[in-house]
């Protein structure tokens, strides 16, 4: 079972900072999380990942919370190719010291003109 | 991802025939991931092959199996197809130089759409 939560649908106006919610409220010290997007059933896209400090890349910044049971993706400048299925994953512990992406259904996020 | 190939991209079959879905990577990573993907869900692990002589179950291995020919290629089968195995398969590769840690990321492929009927 996925350990996220996130909204189904968001709609953001294009130029505008993109706020992506998620709650992992059951997380585990030392478990990351991931988000990654997927664009019209393409393959998914590594987007950033976190453990405890909010992150910032080329892509995205992701915040989260101090006791970790929720984050935020932040896209600062949408733009219409940013329109996709958003996934917010948790990475656990999976057969000894290997680990397993855990997803969600994801938000889908549509950004308008 | 250029770099993560799958054949063929789209497939229609029959219930109760054998078909094989193909993956290659020229990353050089020495992990590789199949995945399934319903409508509107996310995607479940099927299989994992950690090098060439390892196969792993994932989430949802009944009706699959897997070959792992060489470093760079991965396949994955359905022996007898069956309407509901109807979806998306994506298949993934990493690299285990940076397992386990944040860097264990993994890159997807463009899937194959496969239809039983």
């Amino acid at each position: 079972d996925a350990k996220t939560t996130q909204p189904p649908s968001m709609d953001c106006a294009e130029g505008r900072a993109a706020n992506l919610p998620c709650n992992h409220s059951t997380i585990s010290g030392n478990e990351y999380v991931y988000w990654y997007r997927q664009i019209h059933s393409q393959g998914p896209q590594y987007i950033i990942h976190g453990l405890k400090n909010n992150e910032t890349n080329e892509m995205a910044s992701l915040i989260i919370t101090e006791d970790r049971k929720s984050s935020t993706l932040i896209l600062p400048h949408a733009t219409l190719r940013d329109t996709a299925v958003y996934y917010c994953i948790v990475r656990v512990p999976y057969h000894d010291s290997n680990y397993q992406l855990i997803w969600g259904a994801g938000t889908k996020l549509i950004i308008k003109p | 991802d250029a770099d993560v190939t799958q054949t063929p991209r789209n497939r229609i079959t029959k219930t109760g025939k054998r078909i094989m879905l193909e993956c290659s990577q020229t990353k050089g990573h020495d992990r590789m991931y199949w995945y399934r993907q319903d409508p509107g869900l996310g995607l479940q692990l099927i299989y994992y092959s950690f090098d060439v002589k390892d196969i792993n179950k994932g989430e949802i291995s009944d009706g699959y199996s897997v070959s792992r020919q060489a470093q760079a290629k991965f396949s994955l089968s359905l022996e007898s197809a069956i309407p509901n195995q109807t979806a998306l398969y994506f298949c993934a590769t990493s690299d285990s130089g940076l397992a386990g840690g944040p860097l264990d990321t993994q890159y997807f492929g463009p899937g194959t759409r496969l239809t039983v009927l």
